[in-house]
């Protein structure tokens, strides 16, 4: 059954550097996410994707924040310069929309980023 | 903001039992999913129940969906000690794409 991959599982880095979050999501899926989930708290959304640009964004999705699709297949999540705060899992969700029905999303397995 | 909200918080049964947890939420929805989190892990997604429709069923699980007074319910039959996990309702609101999630049930389930 096809699902939504990510790498790394686990990316541990210093606070102010950069990370890349990657995701691959279902093949035939057109839209695309990414939510976080704060130890303990609720899973919040934090960005979706569709056509090659941002669909909506949450407040969380600052201008640290960016997406990109760099090719057919990977969907990623760059953070500029980590904070503490921003130590949290990352999840990467897909959904095909077609027709005007709205489908599953579907999680991957999760990024913990922890920053030091 | 539009989210799900869960009740009760936590849950403990013993295995053979059926477990209920309900969600809450605000506004009119597209859909309303049921995910299942192992501590730790990824989100498993276990229904979607839409706007339209009032119950759906999927093996051991049965979700209720009413409109009228914006709730849901999940109910597990039969638990076993795999089903030990927490339990999210994520609603997707009327022209949205995106999901808004609550804060989970977390059952436990006693051999």
């Amino acid at each position: 059954e096809p699902e939504v991959t990510q790498t790394p599982s686990h990316q541990v880095t210093q606070m102010g550097q950069e990370v890349i979050l990657r995701c691959v999501p279902i093949s035939n899926h057109l839209y695309f996410y990414w939510y976080r989930q704060i130890l303990g708290q609720k899973v919040e959304f934090l960005v979706s994707f569709y056509n090659n640009e941002i669909s909506e964004k949450s407040e969380i999705f600052d201008d640290q924040f960016s997406v990109e699709r760099p090719d057919g297949s990977n969907f990623t999540l760059k953070i500029r310069s980590t904070k503490l705060e921003d130590s949290a899992m990352y999840f990467c969700a897909s959904t095909q929309i077609a027709g005007g029905t709205h489908n599953e999303q579907f999680f991957g397995p999760g990024t913990r980023l922890t920053v030091l | 903001s539009q989210q799900g909200e869960e009740d009760p918080q936590a849950l403990s049964i013993q295995e053979g039992e059926n477990a209920t947890m309900n969600c809450s939420y605000k506004t009119s929805i597209n859909n309303l999913q049921w995910y299942r989190q192992n501590s730790g892990r990824g989100l498993v997604h276990l229904i979607l129940i839409r706007s339209n429709e009032r119950e759906k069923h999927s093996g051991r699980l049965r979700v209720t969906l009413d409109t009228s007074k914006k709730s849901s319910s999940l109910l597990i039959t039969a638990s076993r000690a795999a089903d030990t996990a927490s339990y999210f309702c994520a609603t997707e609101i009327l022209n949205d794409y995106k999901l808004s999630f609550g804060a989970g049930t977390t059952v436990t389930v006693r051999a």
